[in-house]
């Protein structure tokens, strides 16, 4: 599947590196999503993204910071993370926001070290 | 905000039997409500929804139940076959967001 794209799929990091995970979509949707998806917990929302615009951030640490250039492109930073932060984390796309389908991307699975 | 529950957590059948999957809400203002398989190593996708103005909605062997009263709906798959072997996540849309359950991981035995 094509429909949205992440990379790197895989990541190994430590503690005080900098690093960025990259999703990209090219379904025309309006609406971009970042969740955590951890062992034996739900699928967590960190950032949501409506025509480019952050509309919410469910108290996500400041280690992680989301960057949105345009409606086909969703960043996330990556600083000086913990290693609970060790997780696989998936990016969505939706026409808008709201009640509709989310698409998912495969994800990038994330180990702190 | 939205609370969403679902049970069981692990559910094993053998092939040819049905399966169901529960969950329930807290917001009453909920009125979508989407199921994910994620198989593993892959990404969740979405296998069927149903809006509150349906009770229940069928797409060949999977269908889902919808009891806005009791703030509950239901996940059915007959016939079960290997390849449906996944976790399965309900969802609750509660204004703009969707609230994830904690999954079902769904083994069918051959």
């Amino acid at each position: 599947e094509t429909g949205v794209t992440q990379t790197p799929r895989h990541l190994v990091m430590g503690m005080t590196n900098k690093k960025s995970l990259k999703c990209e979509q090219h379904l025309g949707h309006n609406a971009m999503y970042w969740y955590k998806q951890s062992a034996k917990k739900p699928l967590e929302l960190m950032f949501v993204y409506s025509l480019e615009e952050r509309v919410e951030n469910n108290s996500v640490p400041s280690r992680f910071s989301p960057e949105c250039p345009n409606s086909s492109h969703l960043f996330l930073h990556l600083h000086t993370l913990q290693p609970e932060d060790s997780a696989l984390y998936l990016c969505a796309s939706s026409l808008q926001r709201g009640k509709e389908t989310q698409y998912f991307g495969p994800g990038t699975r994330l180990l702190v070290l | 905000g939205e609370n969403v529950e679902q049970h069981p957590s692990t559910l094993s059948v053998q092939e040819g039997d049905s399966a169901v999957i529960k969950c329930t809400y807290s917001d009453s203002a909920s009125n979508y409500f989407p199921w994910y398989k994620q198989e593993l190593g892959k990404r969740p996708q979405l296998i069927i929804d149903i809006r509150s103005n349906v009770g229940e909605k069928k797409d060949q062997r999977i269908a889902v139940t919808l009891n806005k009263t009791a703030k509950h709906f239901s996940l059915h798959i007959t016939e079960t076959q290997p390849e449906d072997s996944a976790v399965y996540f309900c969802a609750a849309s509660a204004v703009d967001n969707l609230f994830f359950g904690t999954g079902t991981r769904l083994t069918v035995i051959p």
